[in-house]
């Protein structure tokens, strides 16, 4: 079966750079969600996305931006990267609101130095 | 101020038996949904068991079980006939009725012993 589908899965920038990371949802999937996982932390919640509109926002830094495209893939942009945004980045897709669940990718690891 | 708290940071189990791993969360909803995932190595952050709060009965998927709780607001998950497979941080996690996100505990990890 598809699964959530993430890239890169692993990206070393420095600081002040910008990355961008993508998610690619399982098909028929129309809510994408991004999840950021410092070391040793629990994932923090940073936007959704249902339908190509925002969704719901949690603690996304200013720098950070994201969108839903027309066909339902999703992309994190961050800008002037900080040591402290090194993390895992998780996306994730559901149908509507994921009352079943949501399904994750396997992350994009980020490292800024 | 955080939701749901895993009181127990790393728990240890020996192969085939049984460990129990707590949550319990705060909510003033009388619906709202409640979920524990599964974190190995790897890292894929892998759905284990969901439960709908206005659901009486407690959730059941092979090995895995939860009690939940709603008057006490606990959700523990039950792993029976432990396998090393199992070893990964879990988390356990809730989200109120027509909202997005999860709110995730700080995690429990699972060690198996052979």
């Amino acid at each position: 079966a598809a699964g959530v589908i993430q890239s890169p899965r692993h990206l070393i920038k420095e600081k002040r750079e910008t990355a961008t990371l993508k998610c690619y949802p399982i098909p028929r999937h129309d809510t994408v969600y991004w999840y950021q996982q410092g070391p040793g932390q629990d994932p923090q919640f940073l936007i959704s996305f249902y339908e190509k509109m925002q969704s719901d926002k949690g603690s996304i830094p200013d720098r950070f931006s994201a969108q839903q495209f027309s066909d339902y893939h999703s992309e994190l942009n961050m800008s002037s990267l900080e040591l402290g945004d090194s993390a895992l980045y998780f996306c994730a897709s559901s149908l509507g609101t994921g009352d079943y669940g949501y399904t994750f990718g396997s992350g994009t690891r980020l490292t800024v130095v | 101020a955080q939701t749901v708290t895993q009181s127990q940071p790393e728990m240890s189990v020996q192969e085939a038996e049984t460990v129990t791993l707590s949550c319990t969360y705060d909510t003033s909803e009388s619906d709202y949904y409640l979920f524990w995932y599964k974190q190995p190595p790897s890292r894929q952050m892998i759905l284990v068991i969901r439960q709908e709060a206005y659901k009486q009965q407690n959730a059941t998927e092979n090995r895995f079980s939860v009690n939940f709780q709603k008057a006490a607001k606990s959700f523990s998950l039950k792993i029976s006939d432990s396998q090393l497979g199992d070893a990964a941080m879990y988390f356990c996690a809730y989200r109120r009725p027509n909202d997005y996100k999860l709110s995730f505990g700080a995690g429990t990890t699972v060690t198996v012993r052979a």
